[in-house]
């Protein structure tokens, strides 16, 4: 597709399932971005990774989540024993230096 | 290292001025401005590398200064399409990538 892709759009889910967002990425974009934006607030940053190099861990908030890049394309995030507290919208961004463009987010909401 | 925005929102009518600004701790690579509408995607304005250069896109520019690790968005003559929340993503010198964004400025234009 032209654009950054994201599925689901929306994820309710009960406290203690583990979910799964999947991000398609721009084709040929070596970087690609997840962020996490709770309601009315900032973008925060939770993992990077570009081409092959090792993925920057540094802003998953727990061991719960974690992240893959397969094939230097689609990624997914998995966020075990989900709590109410990670309900957010979950951003994916996709780049190739020159400027990120972002998908239309993952809803999360854990009841 | 999240970069400090300022000020946090603005109000102004059709036809005015802004300036938003963008000012880190550590040393920056490049600055990157987004603008975010309600339940939208983060979209991208406008990359500015390290070098003090300007940019702009119609009447929205931005600079850098380098020295004072700062970068400064200026709206010019402002409409009613460019309200939203700007928000800037920074890069750290090291060429890593990895953008780190501020928490977010509000801009609301009014007839």
């Amino acid at each position: 597709g032209a654009g950054v892709s994201q599925s689901p759009s929306n994820k309710v889910t009960e406290k203690g399932k583990d979910v799964e967002l999947r991000c398609d990425p721009i084709s040929g974009h070596t970087a690609l971005y997840w962020y996490r934006q709770s309601l009315g607030q900032g973008l925060e940053f939770l993992i990077y990774f570009q081409g092959n190099s090792a993925p920057d861990k540094s802003g998953l908030p727990s061991d719960r989540f974690s992240a893959e890049r397969t094939g230097g394309s689609v990624s997914t995030l998995t966020i075990q024993r989900t709590q109410q507290e990670d309900s957010a919208v979950y951003l994916c961004a996709s780049s190739l230096r020159s400027g990120s463009f972002f998908g239309p987010g993952t809803r999360l909401t854990v009841l | 290292q999240q970069p400090v925005q300022s000020p946090q929102a603005v109000i102004l009518r059709e036809g005015e001025d802004a300036v938003i600004n963008c000012s880190s701790s550590k040393a920056l690579y490049s600055v990157h401005w987004y603008r975010q509408k309600h339940g939208e995607a983060p979209v991208f304005l406008m990359i500015l590398l390290k070098g003090g250069e300007q940019k702009g896109h119609e009447k929205i520019s931005a600079s850098f200064n380098e020295k004072k690790q700062q970068s400064s968005l200026y709206l010019t003559a402002s409409q009613l399409s460019y309200s939203g929340t700007y928000f800037c993503g920074t890069e750290n010198s090291g060429n890593t990538g990895k953008l780190i964004f501020g928490q977010g400025t509000t801009l609301q234009v009014k007839p």
